[in-house]
Formats: structure tokens, sequence, C-alpha cells
């Protein structure tokens, strides 16, 4: 069974910190990997891919990749009240382009 | 823009009444995915289809089909829905032949069940 782990949460962090998230997942033939974030009631909207082990940064965001490990971790730097969402690791299953998606980690900004 | 439709955002069925969601596409992907996510839980595949090759997943009940006419939209029937049938069904889209480019998300169907 592939699966993909997230910590529920709630991670709770102070307006301006920097919220940590982290996945792991057990399909070493995963190729791609992605961050959804989900407000209450919302579909998932894509705010990191990330396909190569190291860091890949967009705007507050920075993806981190570990092959080796089986971890994908994403930081959310200078977190904002409007950050408050639940996020969703994904991975490939294998080179099939279905996605296997974790629990989801619930993250509180709190002002 | 170019973007991932669904209607209608919300629908109220009677128990045991077929059911049909619509999803259209303007982004030419060629591969359209059907998701049911309950409260607090995982988005999970029902099924996709490649162009017009249709892929179920194992555990999808059969009370679910799905339908794509066309490269632009996708439907999904719910044939006798019950009570658990209640969900947000989300319809994605990617490209295959780009390596399959993450997957857009249409902005759901929430269906009720009375």
């Amino acid at each position: 069974q592939k699966e993909v782990e997230q910590n529920s949460g709630p991670l709770s962090v102070p307006e301006g910190a920097i919220a940590s998230l982290n996945c792991t997942y057990s399909d070493r033939g995963s190729q791609s990997f992605f961050w959804y974030r989900q407000y209450s009631g919302k579909s998932p909207e894509l705010i990191m891919s990330i396909y190569s082990n190291g860091d890949k940064e967009d705007g507050r965001f920075t993806a981190q990749l570990n092959k080796a490990s089986q971890y994908v971790s994403l930081l959310i730097r200078d977190s904002q009240p409007s950050d408050s969402a639940t996020y969703l690791c994904a991975v490939t299953a294998g080179n099939t382009g279905k996605l296997i998606f974790g629990q989801g980690t619930t993250l509180q900004v709190k002002p | 823009d170019a973007m991932v439709i669904q209607n209608p955002r919300y629908q109220v069925t009677q128990f045991g009444k077929p059911v049909t969601l619509s999803c259209s596409q303007t982004l030419n992907h060629n591969v359209m995915y059907w998701y049911q996510q309950k409260s607090s839980q995982a988005p999970k595949l029902l099924f996709h289809y490649y162009d017009k090759d249709f892929n179920n997943e194992a555990d999808t009940p059969d009370n679910f089909q799905s339908r794509r006419p066309n490269t632009s939209f996708c439907f999904l029937d719910i044939r006798s829905p019950g009570l658990g049938d209640a969900a947000m069904y989300l319809c994605a889209t990617s490209d295959r032949d780009r390596g399959y480019e993450p997957q857009h998300f249409g902005d759901g169907t929430r269906l009720s069940i009375l």
C-alpha cells in the first residue's frame, strides 16, 4: 500500500514566524512531489512542485526534497493569518501521474 | 483564463436518485481525474481518463460511473446515491505528454444526500 504520511496538526505558529510542514512517502518510484493548500470548503490549490533533491524557493515558500530519506517538506516564511489552511502533500504513484495525497496538516497562524 | 470548471457548485439529491456532476476544461489537457473528498480526509481518486481510455480505481464502487464525450468535458454519474456518498467531488486535469505536470483542480461540487 503506497502511503503518504503527514502530521494532521493543528500546527500553530505566531504571525511572522516560520511554519515547517513535513511529509514522508513510501513509494521509492515517485517522481513528482507537490504541496497543495486547501481552505475550508474549497478545492486544493497548487502552491509548490518539486522534482529533484534539494530546495526550491518561490516567494515565502520553500519546498525541500530528500529522495533517499523519502521526505518532503514545506517552509513558509513570515507566516500570515491568510496562510491558515490545510496543506496537502501529494506524490505521484511511480510514473503513472496519479497522485497519492497525505491527510493534510492544518496550519493556524495567530495574529 | 484557462481553467477547470465544475457544475454545479452545490448539488442536493435524494437518496437513491441518480445525479450527474459536470467538469469542463479549457487547458486542453489529455488526462481528467475525479476525486471524492470527505470532511477532514484526503482526496480519494475514483477514476481517470487518458484521452478516451478509462481507468477505474480498484476500490471505486460500481455505483460511480464516468463519461468523457470529448477532450473538454467529463461527467461523474452516481447511479443510486447513498448517505455515504455525501462529499466534495473534485475534478482535476493534467497533461501526460508534458510529463504529468501538476494537476489543476476545479472548485469542486459539494454533494448532499437527503
